[in-house]
């Protein structure tokens, strides 16, 4: 079936630093790769999407890379600040799939004041 | 614009009795809604696909008997846990995709709990 890997689980950086992290799906099917940030007992919250017709997406401090041909995409936030800190999701859509949205594990990401 | 109510927040119930979680569009039409459980410190697992007027489409290993999705109209969909057991308790977490959309928008989720 589906699935979408997303490393790496727990992410440690100095306020300041760039975070990166990085998912692939197996799905050849998928054209639409959201990215979630989640905070503790809240919903997720959609910071960024790419579709799989283009390459490189950048909103600000966040950026998403999109790599078709090996099933790779990746967040990079630059400039992090501790309220960046929560858990990201990265997840891979299919149109013709229903539209059902398969998510990765996700990352816990810590910025270190 | 593309809020999605989710309802109770927080629910507390008893073994073998059983829970009703909401889930509504509040200001569009939910051609499609998906219905989640999250472990704590896990990720969305997809349950159900639910699409208005049509039976729900169930995940593997997801029991159709015993998570009960129903979804009446294009603003609401439900999800029922019958007879619930303390293994039920959980994150449960409702999507909704208005027709025009690729994305879909979180409710606020629904924390159960089963003593």
């Amino acid at each position: 079936g589906e699935n979408v890997e997303q490393h790496p689980s727990t992410l440690s950086v100095q306020e300041g630093d760039s975070a990166v992290i990085k998912c692939t799906y197996s799905d050849s099917a998928s054209n639409y790769f959201p990215w979630y940030k989640q905070e503790l007992g809240k919903r997720p919250q959609l910071i960024i999407d790419i579709r799989s017709n283009v390459g490189e997406k950048k909103d600000q401090r966040i950026a998403v890379t999109l790599n078709k041909t090996a099933k790779h995409f990746s967040l990079h936030i630059t400039e992090t600040q501790p309220e960046d800190s929560a858990v990201y999701f990265c997840a891979a859509k299919s149109v013709s799939g229903g539209f059902k949205t398969i998510f990765g594990a996700g990352t816990r990401l810590f910025v270190k004041a | 614009g593309a809020v999605v109510s989710q309802h109770p927040s927080r629910v507390i119930c008893k073994s073998g009795t059983s829970v009703k979680i909401e889930c509504r569009s509040l200001d569009f039409q939910a051609t499609t809604m998906f219905w989640y459980r999250q472990f704590p410190k896990k990720s969305l697992m997809l349950m159900a696909t639910s699409n208005e007027g049509s039976k729900a489409t169930y995940e593997q290993g997801v029991e159709k008997d015993k998570f009960l999705i129903n979804h009446a109209s294009l603003t609401l969909s439900t999800l029922t846990v019958t007879s619930a057991h303390p293994e039920d308790s959980s994150f449960y977490i409702c999507s909704a995709r208005p027709g025009t959309s690729t994305e879909a928008f979180f409710g606020q989720g629904t924390r159960l709990t089963v003593v």
